[in-house]
C-alpha cells in the first residue's frame, strides 16, 4: 500500500496571506488528522476529519481550518498567517484500530516570512 | 501543562553504548505508543503497549510499560548510526480520543 502523501513539500509564505496544504490517506483509511510541530511545543494536535466530519479539534485558533472529501483526502486551510505559524505541518491517517494508531506523511515545511 | 514528559530531550552516545529513554506522566492511558522520527520524515509507529507492566522487544529495541499504566521506557541495547532520531511517545485513550504526544528524545549515536 502506498504511504500518506503531503504536498506541497516545501512552502515560503508571507505575513497575511493564506495557505492551503493537502493530504492523501493510506488507502482505506477514513480518519485523518492534522499535527504542527515545532521544536518549541513539540507536535501539538490541529483536528481530525472522519468520514468528511471534523470528530476531533485542538487548541488552535480558528485561522486553522480544515476539510475531508468524499475520498478521504483532506485539505487544511490556514489565513492571515504569522510568523509563529512556521512550522512542519504533519498529517496522519489512521485505519480506525482500536488504539488509534497514526500513519504519518513526510509533511510540509512551511515557513513565514 | 505537557502532559507526558520525555527525558532526556537530547543524548548523544557512541555506537555501541546502551541507552534508556523515559516517558512519564500523572495521566493514566489506555496505550502507550512509540514513534521514531528522522529528519525530513514523519514519524514512524515503532510499537503500542497497552498492558499495565508489558515489555514488548523490537530486534534491540526493549519497550516497557509501567504497571500503573502512566510511564513507559525505551532501551536500546548496543545502539547504531541508524537508530539516530527524534524518538516520541504518544498517550492513548479510549475511543476516538486524539493522541497525547510528548516532546521527544533527540538521540544522536555517532560511529
Amino acid at each position: 500500500k502506498a504511504g500518506v502523501t503531503q504536498t506541497p513539500r516545501y512552502l515560503i509564505k508571507t505575513r497575511g496571506q493564506q495557505v492551503t496544504l493537502s493530504c492523501s490517506p493510506i488507502s482505506g483509511h477514513r480518519s485523518v488528522s492534522w499535527y504542527q510541530q515545532t521544536p518549541g511545543q513539540g507536535l501539538q494536535f490541529l483536528f481530525e476529519y472522519f468520514s468528511e466530519t471534523q470528530r476531533n479539534k485542538g487548541n488552535f485558533p480558528g485561522r486553522f481550518s480544515g476539510r475531508q472529501f468524499s475520498n478521504s483526502r483532506s485539505e487544511m486551510n490556514v489565513s492571515t498567517l504569522e510568523l509563529g505559524d512556521s512550522a512542519l505541518y504533519l498529517c496522519a491517517s489512521s485505519g480506525g484500530g482500536v488504539f488509534y494508531e497514526q500513519y504519518f506523511g513526510p509533511g510540509t515545511r512551511l515557513t513565514v516570512t | 501543562t505537557q502532559l507526558l514528559e520525555q527525558s532526556p530531550q537530547f543524548l548523544s552516545i557512541q555506537e555501541g553504548e546502551n541507552l534508556t529513554v523515559y516517558c512519564n506522566s500523572s495521566s493514566v492511558f489506555s496505550s502507550l505508543q512509540w514513534y521514531r522520527q528522522e529528519p525530513g520524515e514523519g514519524p514512524v509507529l515503532l510499537v503500542t503497549v497497552v498492558t499495565g507492566g508489558e515489555v514488548k522487544k523490537l530486534k534491540r529495541l526493549t519497550f516497557q510499560f509501567g504497571d500503573a499504566r502512566k510511564d513507559s521506557s525505551l532501551h536500546i541495547t548496543a545502539a547504531q548510526p541508524g537508530d539516530t532520531g527524534l524518538y516520541l511517545c504518544a498517550g492513548g485513550y479510549s475511543g476516538n480520543t486524539p493522541l497525547v504526544f510528548g516532546k521527544g528524545t533527540r538521540l544522536s549515536v555517532i560511529a
